[in-house]
């Protein structure tokens, strides 16, 4: 149950776009599609961004999408703005029924 | 409007135990799969334990199986988290957390606070 692999930092100017990876394994990212996003800001609970790999949840901004590719998922955002700026994580089901997050990746807004 | 309310936190000393619980309302609780993920201060999230809408199918992740155990009642819209043999590092704020679609978390506590001290 090794944590999967974000980058520890992002960041980007308003109005471009970023991308967040998350690298696992067969038995998680790569052999389901049950990836999913989060989005937290200091002290407060997560909110859920992208389930399914690619899926909103109503009320998350379009801006957000995502999108896997063998064992890489990856979460872009399009037109950054200084709201997003936060913490972000994915997390995906496993092979033993378990989940697991990635380690987290902060979302810098220049 | 959904909302889940964990309580149980606070300070224990290094062996100790300590049930957390999480009350729930606004959603049907009694066909939902939970978990609990916890935070450490200043780390990430992690996956701690999953329980299916029965309570009679549950998971856990390593660093917490035999020392942690889910549960839930649906006559009281509750889910539990009885943690055993506590240690250092499971100083967290500990979150429960539905499960929307294949686990994914679509609803989330506010984070009830574990400080374990040695």
């Amino acid at each position: 149950q090794s944590a999967l692999t974000q980058p520890a930092s992002v960041s980007g100017s308003p109005g471009q776009s970023i991308t967040i990876s998350c690298t696992g394994t067969s038995s998680d990212v790569g052999g389901y599609n049950y990836v999913s996003w989060y989005q937290q800001y200091p002290g407060k609970a997560p909110k859920l961004m992208i389930y399914d790999v690619s899926n909103r949840p109503s009320g998350v901004s379009s801006r957000f999408s995502g999108s896997k590719s063998g064992n890489t998922a990856s979460l872009t955002i399009s037109g950054l703005q200084a709201e997003d700026e936060a913490d972000y994580y994915c997390s995906s089901y496993t092979s033993s029924s378990t989940g697991v997050f990635g380690g987290g990746t902060k979302l810098t807004v220049l | 409007e959904v909302q889940l309310v964990e309580s149980g936190g606070g300070l224990v000393q290094s062996g100790g135990s300590l049930r957390l619980s999480c009350a729930a309302s606004g959603f049907s609780f009694s066909t939902s799969w939970m978990h609990w993920v916890r935070q450490a201060p200043g780390k990430g999230l992690v996956w701690l334990s999953r329980i299916d809408s029965d309570g009679i199918s549950t998971s856990y992740a390593d660093s917490v199986k035999g020392r942690f155990t889910i549960s839930r009642d649906n006559a009281r819209n509750t889910l539990y988290l009885l943690m055993n043999s506590l240690r250092a590092e499971d100083t967290a704020v500990y979150y429960c957390a539905r499960d929307g679609h294949n686990y994914s978390f679509d609803y989330w506590g506010q984070g009830t606070l574990v400080t374990v001290s040695s």
